[in-house]
Order: C-alpha cells, then structure tokens, then sequence
C-alpha cells in the first residue's frame, strides 16, 4: 500500500534545465495536485487535475506543466527551471474532489535551482 | 477570497504539558473542512485532524482537539500531555474549491 510516491526525493538544476517531477498513487483517487511550500508562506497550488485528462491551474502555474493521461500518475513539468522555483514541492491525492476526508500527501521532493 | 492566518510563527511547550495553537481564517462559503496538518523534520504532510463546519462538536483525535468557533472564524489545535514526537510544523488549512487554502505554519518546540 504504497499511496502516493513521489521521485526524485532531492534535485539540483540549473538554470534553463527542464526537468519532470514524478507521482504517482495507486488508491484510484481522482483528484490529484501539485504543491509548492515556501519559508513563510504556507504551501501554494500549482496546478490540479480532477480526472484523466482533466487538469487546470492554481495560484501559481507560470513556468509549469501538467499532464494526466492515466488516473494513477500525474508529473509535473519545469520548462526552463530558474532560481525562483527553489522550493520543496509536494504531490497530494484525494478520494473526494472536494478533498473533505484530507488529502494524501506524497514525501515531497527538495529542487535546488542554481 | 478565502484566507487562513497562523499568527504564531513559533511556540515551545514542557514535555507532558498542554499547548494551542492559533488559526484563524476567512472564507464566505456555509459549508467547508477545517484541517490541521503535521509536518515533522521528515519532510511528510499528516493529517491530524479534520473538522467540518456544519458540526457544532469540536473533533477529537487522541491528545489532539480543536476549538472551533464558526462565529468568530477561530479553528485552534490543542495538543495535550506533549511529547517530543509532537515537535513539527503544524499548518492549518481550509478546503476550498479543488484545493486547499493553508495558513504560513507554526513551528512547535517541545522541551524535555
């Protein structure tokens, strides 16, 4: 049961490189979104998905990707990485698409642009 | 729009004592979940406790309860008899439309 997997646990880019964070659940959850936490500024949306091939943005899309072809995997992509998406980053799940039960949390993954 | 305020950046405890922890928040919605998340030096997000807004009873789980006050838009966390495994960053959060709306966090010490 491993609910949701997140890859890689750490990464440093720099700046231009493009690279995709992956996740990855298997509770056949429908809802499935990205996370971005900051010193000081709680966790912020990045993007959602509430189905295969259903994906839309939240507070602070620019300079990401999403895609959601299969139920169970939803990676995000950095296009052109820059130093502002220093940050540690969480992929989240949930049953309901109101995520009234809580939200699955994967183990995050720490990017270092330089 | 929906807001939520963790005035308490950090707050240290005794080991076996009782602390609460603040949140307030904003929305205009009549019916939404409250959360209070853990987020120990491990990196991981755990859920602790949930609360719905149209119940009146304040959740429990364990050592942890809430205070929820819907009036005065106040979701406070209690955490009795501390213990070292309860240090952490606690966030607090509201359910908004396909996502959550979370506080900045506060950080709880506990003191042996």
């Amino acid at each position: 049961n491993a609910g949701v997997t997140q890859t890689p646990k750490f990464q440093v880019l720099k700046t231009g490189q493009s690279m995709t964070l992956q996740c990855a659940q298997d509770m056949n959850h429908e809802y499935m979104s990205w996370y971005r936490q900051d010193p000081g500024m709680g966790l912020r949306l990045i993007h959602y998905s509430v189905g295969a091939g259903i994906t839309d943005q939240g507070e602070v899309p620019n300079g990401y990707n999403v895609s959601r072809s299969t139920t169970e995997d939803f990676p995000l992509r950095l296009l052109s990485a820059a130093p502002s998406q220093t940050s540690v980053y969480f992929c989240a799940s949930s049953y309901s698409l109101e995520g009234h039960y809580g939200y699955t949390f994967g183990s995050g993954t720490r990017l270092t642009v330089v | 729009a929906q807001t939520v305020t963790q005035s308490q950046p950090e707050m240290s405890v005794q080991e076996a004592e009782t602390v609460t922890l603040s949140c307030t928040y904003d929305t205009s919605e009549s019916d939404y979940y409250l959360f209070w998340y853990k987020q120990p030096p491990s990196r991981q997000m755990i859920l602790v406790i949930r609360q719905e807004a149209y119940k009146q009873q304040n959740a429990t789980e364990n050592r942890f309860s809430v205070n929820f006050q819907k009036a005065a838009k106040s979701f406070s966390l209690k955490i009795s008899d501390s213990q070292l495994g309860d240090a952490a960053m606690y966030f607090c959060a509201l359910s908004g439309t396909y996502k959550y709306i979370f506080g900045t966090g506060t950080r709880l010490k506990v003191l042996a």
